[in-house]
């Protein structure tokens, strides 16, 4: 099972909006709506951040939301603040009964 | 709240043994399926397995399939990773993480995950 695609990273500016991209097929990506994101702050465990597609878990902020669109999902950070910077993952339950994640991508705050 | 702590990590020869272990806290651990995920040093996430809450099911990703074990034992609401054979590649922090949903059957996310375990494969 090969990783999904997320760009090696994405950069904006303080109040910008930012959207990270995760290209899988369709026996991951495409064939469910099991996709998941993470926040991974250097040393620390990752964090979830959405669930579901577009699920927000209590607690995370309304900033982060996520979609998918065929092979593709998609996380956007609206209103980056510094605290965002981080390495973000997604995640995907595949046809195989496993699940697979992204290569990840660190989210830097100009 | 929920807590997940994960121990038995180290440094161990290619071709030893080694068992993890995770300590879980906080919410009905019997009713929930658990995953183990690692992450090399520097590297990216990379999901091991998954145990299904009655231990009924069990799922492995290729890369581990036939060397590591997940079991559980609910009665010490406790998450174990029995890992065999181990290689160099095999050097990683290993989280232990809650899956989503009571009784689900694994598709799910991860929440939470717990601080790791590193487990160094080397001669």
């Amino acid at each position: 099972q090969s990783a999904l695609t997320q760009p090696a990273s994405v950069s904006g500016s303080p109040g910008q909006s930012i959207t990270i991209s995760c290209t899988g097929t369709s026996s991951d990506v495409g064939g469910y709506n099991y996709v998941s994101w993470y926040q991974q702050h250097p040393g620390k465990a990752p964090k979830l951040m959405i669930y579901e597609v577009s699920n927000r878990p209590s607690g995370v902020s309304n900033r982060f939301s996520g979609s998918k669109s065929g092979n593709t999902a998609s996380l956007t950070i609206s209103g980056l603040q510094a605290e965002d910077e981080a390495d973000y993952y997604c995640s995907s339950y595949t046809s195989s009964s496993t699940h697979v994640f992204g290569t990840g991508t660190k989210v830097t705050v100009l | 709240q929920v807590q997940l702590v994960e121990s038995g990590g180290g440094v161990v020869q290619p071709g030893r043994s080694l068992r993890l272990s995770c300590a879980a806290s906080g919410f009905t651990f019997s009713s929930y399926g658990m995953h183990w995920v690692r992450q090399a040093p520097g590297k990216g996430l990379e999901w091991v397995a998954f145990i299904r809450y009655d231990g009924s099911n069990k799922y492995y990703a290729d890369s581990v399939k036939g060397r590591f074990t997940i079991s559980r034992d609910n009665s010490k609401n406790t998450l174990y990773l029995q890992m065999n054979s181990l290689r160099a590649e095999d050097t990683a922090v290993y989280y232990c993480a809650k899956d989503g949903p009571m009784y689900s059957s694994g598709r799910n996310w991860f929440d939470p995950w717990g601080q790791g375990t590193l487990v160094t494969v080397s001669s």
